[in-house]
């Protein structure tokens, strides 16, 4: 089966870095997605991440261990704006390779 | 580029009645594309994958005779809610992915904005 495990919730300070961790379990693997959700709107895509090790753009970074089944999100210089959901999701190899996600972290920023 | 699109962006229905949701790819043809619900402060809940020209493939305990998925062309997928109750009001959110692009990520999905439905 799949399992993707993330924090329920984070508040950090504004200007402040924070890393939300994620954990999976998958059938095959092809990839790891971060992605952004604002209230109301459909998820802005963030990173992808196949290989071991950081991806980094801009204020945001992405990291992955596939050995340990392991993903983490930094983003750095935190602005009110970044608070949002976050979500964890990985692409297997079953089904069409759908993409199954996590339940997301809520970043809470405050000033 | 990689432009989906969600139509209608909300919709408010009796319940009893039937809703139908597009979902088009505007600049790409989709082949694979995805339906997603979504509950307040919930992740997405994947519902079923489309594929052009064949049978939605349902995730477990999704009623495929409720949720009626249609997907006739490269860049257009429907999902039509059979006789919607309250229970039904949720975030449907489509998406779709683009196996051919060109050095790009195949596994990569984009995503349409959203239909919220209400249903009273």
């Amino acid at each position: 089966g799949q399992n993707i495990d993330q924090p329920t919730e984070m508040t950090a300070t504004e200007g402040a870095i924070v890393q939300i961790n994620c954990t999976y379990q998958t059938s095959g693997f092809n990839g790891l997605f971060w992605y952004q959700q604002h209230a109301g709107e459909a998820p802005t895509f963030l990173s992808y991440n196949v290989l071991d090790g950081l991806e980094e753009k801009g204020r945001f970074s992405s990291f992955l261990s596939r050995s340990k089944g392991y993903s983490y999100l930094l983003l750095k210089e935190l602005q009110m704006k970044d608070s949002a959901s976050y979500l964890c999701a990985v692409s297997g190899n079953t089904g069409g390779f759908k993409t199954i996600f996590g339940a997301g972290t809520r970043l809470f920023v405050k000033a | 580029g990689a432009v989906v699109s969600q139509h209608p962006s909300w919709v408010i229905c009796k319940s009893g009645t039937s809703v139908k949701i597009e979902c088009r790819s505007l600049d790409f043809q989709a082949t694979t594309m995805f339906w997603y619900r979504q509950f307040p402060k919930q992740s997405l809940m994947l519902m079923a994958t489309s594929n052009e020209g064949s049978k939605a493939t349902y995730e477990q305990g999704v009623e495929k005779d409720k949720f009626l998925i249609n997907h006739a062309s490269l860049t257009l997928s429907t999902l039509t809610v059979t006789s919607a109750h309250p229970e039904d009001s949720s975030f449907y959110i489509c998406s779709a992915r683009d196996m051919a692009v060109a050095g790009g990520n195949p596994y990569e999905q984009y995503f349409g904005p959203g239909t919220r439905l209400t249903v009273t």
